[in-house]
């Protein structure tokens, strides 16, 4: 596999679950960003992990957390989510949190009901 | 605050140019990035401006003035495959900042 890797494509929940997205990269890249897009909305970063340490943390609500185990992984833990949450969530990886391109997954298409 | 404006929508025909503008307004500044998204899919990197001038790059040029905090993306010879959302993006004190985008659409 190349590239990076989001698992589930798609995901319904209701507001009381509790769920996970996963990011995989295999491009040995040492920083990862998890970003929301809503639509007519721009992308919008909500975490920065470079070399596994969280570097950015965007005002994001405390129901969204994130686990960077180590540098190929990310994952985005999910808990009593409001419906505007609804949203496609990207990961996105880069060789390190400087100038360099960031290469996105084909992100997580999250449904609340 | 920060801003980055781009037009919402642009359509051109197959074969034509088109150019999309990005002002943008940060704090910091280290650079203007462009993406293409097509529908459903994953935003791909096309190009990067940390100095004024343009770069080229096949069918895509990128333009950047720093001192109007303004760029461009253009776009030659367009084919139908090129039909997406265009999004520039700037780098602010460590963090990319995305414009809402502009959806091309190309038209035989």
């Amino acid at each position: 596999e190349t590239g990076v890797t989001q698992t589930p494509r798609h995901l319904v929940m209701g507001m009381t679950n509790k769920k996970s997205l996963k990011c995989e990269q295999h491009l040995g890249h040492n920083a990862m960003y998890w970003y929301k897009q809503s639509a007519k909305k721009p992308l919008e970063l909500m975490f920065v992990y470079n070399f596994k340490e969280q570097t950015e943390n965007n005002s994001v609500p405390s129901r969204f957390s994130p686990e960077c185990p180590n540098s190929s992984h990310l994952f985005l833990h999910l808990h009593t989510l409001q419906p505007e949450d609804s949203a496609l969530y990207l990961c996105a990886s880069s060789q390190d949190d400087g100038d360099q391109p960031q290469h996105f997954g084909d992100g997580t298409r999250l449904s609340i009901l | 605050g920060q801003s980055l404006e781009q037009p919402s929508e642009v359509t051109a025909v197959e074969g034509a140019i088109v150019q999309i503008n990005c002002t943008y307004q940060t704090s910091g500044f280290y650079g203007l990035s462009w993406y293409q998204q097509h529908d459903g899919g994953a935003p791909t990197f096309l190009s990067y401006n940390a100095l004024d001038g343009l770069e080229e790059t096949g069918r895509f040029s990128s333009f950047l003035s720093r001192s109007d905090s303004y760029g461009y993306l253009l776009l030659q010879e367009l084919q139908m495959k090129d039909s997406a959302s265009y999004f520039c993006a700037v780098r602010d004190w460590g963090k990319l900042i995305f414009g809402q985008g502009t959806e091309l659409s190309v038209k035989p």
